[in-house]
């Protein structure tokens, strides 16, 4: 089955600053990668995907993630942070057996961003 | 705004007793998956449904089940509830049955006392 591991349960960054929240994988198949954010009290939005298409993926609001397959990663990063990305981030895998396909989400990542 | 829209947002109810979490998807999506978010699992799925036929079940307990009816909403029932199963519910929907894009629900916060 496929997992997600997201390395650091919470990251401090200060505004300005470099984002690199850390998610690797483990799929026997190639996988579909995604990454959500939740913000307090708010449900799961959607920030980029990828699909086996390019290597970098642009998401929403200056994210993008890079995937390597050599290192199992696809790692989120922005290149300067902004207080309102103040979130907890999900790397996510779509698990795909049969016909069975589902979400598998990582423990996800708090970032707090520091003025 | 997702387009996912889940009834009600917050829930208290007492041990032992029932409740139905409701999920009306996207406009023109066809799946729905059920999600659990607590402090200790993290996000957990639960269970799909595709086009009104269960497609995929995870963690779900046997006290739990669920249901899409021909307009594509979707209720989640929880039974014998015990205090931990407090927990964010989350509805998903997608296009597709292959979860290539899922749109989230802003979720119903169930409390159990």
């Amino acid at each position: 089955a496929q997992s997600v591991t997201q390395l650091g349960s919470h990251v401090s960054v200060s505004e300005g600053a470099l984002v690199l929240l850390r998610c690797n994988y483990s799929s026997s198949v190639p996988p579909y990668l995604f990454w959500y954010v939740q913000y307090p009290n708010q449900g799961l939005q959607l920030l980029l995907k990828y699909t086996s298409a390019a290597t970098l993926v642009k998401g929403i609001n200056g994210f993008e993630a890079e995937f390597k397959k050599s290192e199992t990663s696809f790692h989120l990063t922005k290149p300067s942070a902004h207080m309102s990305d103040a979130a907890e981030y999900f790397c996510a895998v779509r698990n795909s057996g049969g016909s069975n396909y589902k979400l598998t989400f990582g423990k996800g990542t708090l970032l707090t961003v520091n003025p | 705004d997702s387009g996912v829209t889940q009834t009600p947002k917050h829930l208290i109810t007492a041990t032992g007793q029932r409740v139905t979490l409701r999920c009306s998807p996207r406009s023109g999506d066809l799946s729905v998956y059920w999600y659990q978010q607590s402090l200790d699992q993290g996000l957990q799925f639960l269970i799909q449904y595709y086009n009104g036929e269960e497609r995929a079940k995870g963690n779900i307990l046997e006290r739990f089940s669920a249901q899409q009816f021909p307009d594509l909403h979707s209720e989640l029932n929880l039974s014998s509830l015990e205090l931990g199963d407090s927990a964010l519910y989350f509805c998903a929907s997608s296009g597709d049955s292959r979860a290539t894009e899922a749109f989230f629900g802003q979720g119903t916060r169930l409390t159990v006392v």
